[in-house]
C-alpha cells in the first residue's frame, strides 16, 4: 500500500531564503506523486507532479521538486521564499485500488514565511 | 481553471439532525467526485469516490448508512452526514476528477462541521 509521510507539521522561514518542505512516500509500484498548495479558505491547487521522465520537477510559483527513487523522496523546493508562499501544503501519492485511481496525502506541513 | 465549489462553508447543528453538504463543479463536467475528511493536524482521508449515476464506493471503516453520498448529475454530489454526533465534527473537502488521469482532480474549499 502506498503511503506518504511530511516531516515536520511546522516550518518558517525568513522572506528571501530556501524553502525546503520534505515528504517520503512509501509505493510498491513506480508512484506518481504530487505537491498541492492550500491557501485559507481555499481549495487545494496542484503545484506540480511527477510522474515519468525527469525526476526534476518545475511546478508554479517557483517551486520545484526532485523525485529520489533511492531515497524514496519527493521534497518541495524554492530558492528565494516570498510572504504569499504562507499556507499549508500536502504532498500526495497516487494510489489504484479497487478499480479507481486515489490519492493518499501527508499530514501537511504548514509554511510560515516571516519579513 | 475548473472551479468546485461547496455549500455550507460552514455549518453549526445539533446531534441527531442531518446535515447535507454541497459539492459542484461549476466549468466542467465531473465523471468522478471524491469526499474527504481532514481532522486538525492530520491527513486528507479519503471517505468515498462516486461516479455520476452509480452508488459510491465507501473506502474501509466508512460507515455508508451514516455518510449518504448522491451523484445525481455531472456536476453536483452531495454528502449527507445522518444522525450527526460530535464525532462527525470535522472538515470535509471534495474533489472532482474530468477524466480519468489521476492528476486533474480539482478541489473545493471544504465545510467546516461542528455537532453540538
Amino acid at each position: 500500500a502506498q503511503s506518504v509521510t511530511q516531516l515536520g507539521s511546522h516550518v518558517s522561514v525568513s522572506e528571501g531564503a530556501l524553502v525546503l518542505l520534505r515528504c517520503n512516500y512509501s509505493s510498491s509500484v513506480p508512484p506518481y506523486l504530487f505537491w498541492y498548495v492550500q491557501y485559507p479558505n481555499q481549495g487545494l491547487q496542484l503545484l506540480l507532479k511527477y510522474t515519468t521522465g525527469a525526476t526534476l520537477v518545475k511546478g508554479i510559483n517557483g517551486f520545484e521538486a526532485e523525485f529520489k527513487k533511492s531515497e524514496t523522496s519527493f521534497h518541495l523546493t524554492k530558492p528565494s521564499a516570498h510572504m504569499s508562499d504562507a499556507a499549508e501544503y500536502f504532498c500526495a501519492v497516487s494510489s489504484f485500488s479497487g478499480g479507481y485511481n486515489k490519492l493518499i496525502f501527508g499530514a501537511g506541513t504548514r509554511l510560515a514565511v516571516h519579513p | 481553471g475548473a472551479v468546485v465549489s461547496q455549500h455550507p462553508s460552514r455549518v453549526i447543528c445539533k446531534s441527531g439532525t442531518s446535515v447535507k453538504i454541497e459539492c459542484r463543479s461549476l466549468d466542467f463536467q465531473a465523471t468522478t467526485m471524491f469526499w474527504y475528511r481532514q481532522f486538525p493536524k492530520q491527513s486528507l482521508m479519503l471517505m468515498a469516490t462516486s461516479n455520476e449515476g452509480s452508488k459510491a464506493t465507501y473506502e474501509q471503516g466508512v460507515e455508508k448508512d451514516k455518510f449518504l453520498i448522491n451523484h445525481a448529475s455531472l456536476t453536483l454530489s452531495t454528502l449527507t452526514v445522518t444522525s450527526a454526533h460530535p464525532e462527525d465534527s470535522s472538515f470535509y473537502i471534495c474533489s472532482a476528477r474530468e477524466g480519468q488521469v489521476v492528476e486533474t482532480q480539482y478541489f473545493g474549499p471544504g465545510t467546516r462541521l461542528l455537532v453540538l
